[in-house]
């Protein structure tokens, strides 16, 4: 089955800096790779996401970059705010080409310095 | 329309009782998975259903554990004879279609086994 690592477990930046969390794959048939944003006792929430035929995708302030071949997979936070503190998660197909629940990776804790 | 349900949001229970966790998917939603998250952990995969059936349940513990998804009226996850180590959040997450969309999660229930 599918195997997602992600780092780093803890990242902590100014105000207004960039964030980069990345994670890594193992399964070379998944197709579709999500990112999660958690904040403390609340649900985890869907904030992007990118399927395997593109190579990146933005939205406002948040893009994912995708590289097949290296079967890793990166979230960017450009202009962080104090509001992106949370912990994010990345998540791939359980088994790439055939289960539908998700494996996730442990978690980054975002932590956006005033 | 209202997103992912579940309750109880909070459930206590002492070790040997049952526990029975509820979840209604969004409406239109037809795929529902759950997943337990231990403190300071990822979220990891338990089962997978669709209407009156288990797809795939490779995640949940093969003793104790069970779960549905009936014609009528919400997903259930059960746990018999509860164990302190059975203490976790309990996310519900429902999707329109199974292969690769999005998964939308509840509010989670978070039980505690005294």
């Amino acid at each position: 089955g599918e195997n997602v690592e992600q780092h780093p477990s803890t990242l902590s930046v100014q105000e207004g800096d960039s964030a980069v969390i990345k994670c890594t794959y193992s399964d070379s048939a998944s197709n579709y790779f999500p990112w999660y944003k958690q904040e403390l006792g609340k649900r985890p929430q869907l904030i992007i996401d990118i399927r395997s035929n593109v190579g990146e995708k933005k939205d406002q302030r948040i893009a994912v970059t995708l590289n097949k071949t290296a079967k890793h997979f990166s979230l960017h936070i450009t202009e962080t705010q104090p509001e992106d503190s949370a912990v994010y998660f990345c998540a791939a197909p359980l088994s790439g080409g055939g289960a539908d629940g998700l494996t996730f990776g442990k978690g980054t804790h975002l932590i956006i310095q005033p | 329309n209202a997103g992912v349900m579940q309750n109880p949001r909070h459930l206590v229970r002492r070790r040997g009782q049952e526990a029975r966790l509820r979840c209604s998917p969004m409406k239109g939603h037809s795929h529902v998975y759950w997943y337990r998250q231990l403190p300071e952990e990822g979220l990891k995969f338990m089962v997978y259903l669709q209407k009156e059936n288990i797809i795939d349940e490779s995640g949940m513990p093969k003793e104790r554990f069970s779960a549905e998804f009936p014609k009528e009226g919400p997903s259930i996850l059960r746990i018999q004879q509860v164990v302190r180590g059975d203490s976790a959040a309990y996310f519900c997450a429902s999707s329109p279609q199974g292969r690769g969309n999005e998964q939308f999660f509840g509010p989670g229930t978070r039980l505690t086994v005294l």
